[in-house]
């Protein structure tokens, strides 16, 4: 699986759009872009996934750069309950489920 | 996630002792795993199973056995346990289309 890069931490205004970036220089046409977050010592939660196509859910938008070798997380409007530790995680069908945890983004959001 | 729950979610144990944690799901998944977390660290799978039939190892095994009693039910086993086995440990399922996981609340293990 590729490997992803990011910043090990980064802070946000309440209520502004947080912007978490990621490289992924070496991902393969078939992986696939997940990210999760981490709320402190609690399970991590799925928040969305990307092929190449640029994704929206409740939680966040997903940005994917046309060469596909960085992604852009964004959380429209940031609330402290969004501090958290977040992870970019690049997963292929061959992965076999396996996902690939690295040290994540410690993204703190402040009043 | 409430579908997905973990025993005991915190253990004190002593070097030499045998630790099962156990994991249950009612999320109707075939897929589930175990991962360890060192502080400051991301998570590091140990094992993961497909279905009632099926383990395997992932990345960090040694030390540690599983059992798939059922779809629903997964425990890990730690025969015996040292102390820099000592981690926050999460149970995790998933379902065969989406790769979307779900995890448990965790289990903090100390080994003294």
């Amino acid at each position: 699986d590729a490997k992803t890069t990011q910043p090990t931490s980064m802070d946000c205004a309440e209520g502004r759009a947080a912007n978490l970036p990621c490289n992924h220089s070496t991902i393969s046409g078939n992986e696939y872009v997940y990210w999760y977050r981490q709320i402190h010592s609690q399970g991590p939660q799925y928040i969305i996934h990307g092929l190449k196509n640029n994704e929206t859910n409740e939680m966040a938008s997903l940005i994917i750069t046309e060469d596909r070798k960085s992604s852009t997380l964004i959380l429209p409007h940031a609330t402290l309950r969004d501090t958290a530790v977040y992870y970019c995680i690049v997963y292929g069908r061959g992965s076999w489920g396996k996902l690939q945890f690295g040290a994540g983004t410690q993204v703190v959001v402040t009043p | 996630d409430a579908d997905v729950t973990q025993t005991p979610r915190n253990r004190i144990t002593k070097t030499g002792k045998r630790i099962m944690l156990e994991c249950s799901q009612t999320k109707g998944h075939d897929r589930m795993y175990w991962y360890r977390q060192d502080p400051g660290l991301g998570l590091r799978l140990i094992y993961y199973s497909f279905d009632v039939k099926d383990i395997n190892k992932g990345e960090i095994s040694d030390g540690y056995s599983v059992s798939r009693q059922a779809q629903a039910k997964f425990s890990l086993s730690l025969e015996s346990a040292i102390p820099n086995q000592t981690a926050l440990y999460f149970c995790a399922t998933s379902d065969l289309q989406r790769n979307e996981q779900f995890f448990g609340p965790g289990t903090r293990l100390t080994v003294l």
